[in-house]
């Protein structure tokens, strides 16, 4: 399997613009995460789905952030309009909601700058 | 509160001596305890998981739960410079979720 796929890999943007970061989760998985990783904060849940459903936004930062899964093998992160304090790298990972003992598995991660 | 609390260090050994990491956690209702260890630049790899009370070994690695104090820890023994890292301590929520502890910086001295 080729893993927690996240696209792009680096962000560079103007503080204003539309942001939009991807995810393929590893297949079979129905659980998906949305984390931002700072050196402050560390490494904090954004948003979880299961079964493509939102379950819990509630470390969403703002209205600017929001998320999407469609379908059972994508999902996008978006933050429109960008701002510098966004700047971190922003993680996604998946696991296997029927299992509680599996651990979640972690993409490459796209580490973003907003200038 | 948040819900994993680590030591975040820097901690600081020398090669071929133990480390020890320690994680608290507040979702009592929680069953799976997880380490990641995290290379600078790289994303979160799992080292090791434990879901019952008491000891789990893994080579070098040594895991060991609480529930009653809500403690969870991890001894590297023989530490190796190749050990550095920032570990984070991850607890799967009642609803599923994982949770990250802000993670502790080790260093192993050569």
């Amino acid at each position: 399997d080729a893993g927690v796929i996240q696209s792009p890999r680096h962000e560079v943007t103007e503080m204003g613009q539309e942001v939009t970061l991807r995810c393929k989760p590893i297949s079979g998985h129905n659980s998906l995460f949305w984390y931002r990783q700072t050196m402050m904060r560390g490494l904090e849940l954004l948003i979880y789905f299961n079964n493509n459903v939102p379950i819990d936004d509630s470390g969403m930062p703002e209205d600017r952030f929001s998320a999407k899964m469609p379908n059972a093998s994508f999902s996008t992160l978006k933050i429109q309009p960008s701002e510098p304090r966004d700047s971190a790298v922003y993680f996604c990972a998946s696991s296997l909601r029927r299992n509680p003992n599996t651990e979640a598995f972690f993409g490459q991660g796209t580490r973003l700058t907003v200038v | 509160q948040k819900e994993v609390e680590q030591n975040s260090g820097p901690l600081s050994v020398p090669e071929g001596a133990i480390a020890s990491l320690n994680c608290t956690y507040s979702d009592r209702g929680s069953q799976s305890f997880f380490w990641y260890r995290q290379y600078s630049g790289k994303s979160p790899e799992l080292i090791m998981s434990i879901y019952s009370n008491g000891d789990k070994e893994d080579g070098r690695f040594t895991a060991q739960l609480n529930k009653a104090s809500q403690y969870v820890s991890l001894l590297i023994r023989d530490s190796q410079p190749s050990d550095s890292a920032t570990y984070l301590c991850a607890v799967r929520g009642t609803g599923n979720q994982f949770y990250f502890g802000t993670g502790t910086s080790l260093t192993v001295i050569p």
